[in-house]
């Protein structure tokens, strides 16, 4: 069964500040990996996926990277601002599902 | 272009009744997940959907159905409501169901059993 574990579990840094986001998973046979972004109340906003085949993603300030062999991915949030703040989702595909991580919650202070 | 739209956004029953959610995917999806979102369970998924058929199921007792039509709206049913069925329950689609394939997801719609 897969498990995606996400550290830490929350965040405060102050605006400006980049954000490193970790998100670990214990299967790697997966097809992609997506970030999520999840505001209060909210469905989630897809962030970047990466295909299993490929290392990195950017688009922005974001840039996350896999590294399928270790288990591991990060985002990375370039200059961070307070609009950034929100709780930050992995997920990695399987043939059919995602499985979530918990989440980092990201607070930006101004 | 429009996204998914879930219906209703909030919803508040009575233990032991049943409901039924709404889905209506990006046009031109065909695949329709669903996830019940808990603050103790985190996000689990429940079902997908492609071209009417449930091609997967996650680990949720009967009482817990879906269909999709065949425009690729999708619904979802809880019958003999408990008070663990509270949740925010998502509904995500995506063009096919390759892994190459982003999910996108809808607001999602808010159940409280009470």
């Amino acid at each position: 069964k897969q498990e995606v574990t996400q550290i830490p579990a929350a965040l405060s840094v102050p605006e400006g500040e980049n954000l490193v986001l970790n998100c670990s998973f214990t299967d790697s046979a997966i097809y992609n990996l997506q970030w999520f972004r999840q505001d209060p109340g909210k469905g989630l906003t897809s962030l970047l996926l990466i295909q299993s085949s490929q290392r990195e993603q950017t688009s922005g300030r974001l840039n996350a990277s896999l590294d399928k062999s270790s288990g591991r991915s990060t985002l990375y949030i370039a200059a961070s601002q307070p609009g950034d703040s929100a709780t930050y989702l992995c997920a990695v595909r399987d043939d059919y599902k995602l499985s979530f991580g918990a989440g980092t919650t990201v607070t930006v202070r101004a | 272009k429009a996204g998914v739209t879930q219906t209703p956004r909030y919803l508040i029953k009575t233990r032991g009744q049943q409901v039924t959610l709404s889905c209506s995917p990006i046009s031109g999806h065909r695949s329709v997940s669903w996830y019940q979102q808990t603050p103790g369970q985190g996000l689990q998924f429940l079902f997908e959907y492609f071209s009417e058929t449930q091609r997967n199921k996650g680990n949720f007792p009967g009482r817990f159905s879906g269909r999709q039509f065949s425009n690729s709206r999708s619904e979802m049913n809880v019958s003999t409501l408990e008070l663990g069925d509270s949740a925010l329950y998502l509904c995500a689609s995506s063009l096919g169901t390759t892994g190459g394939n982003i999910q996108y997801f809808g607001a999602g719609t808010r159940l409280s059993v009470l």
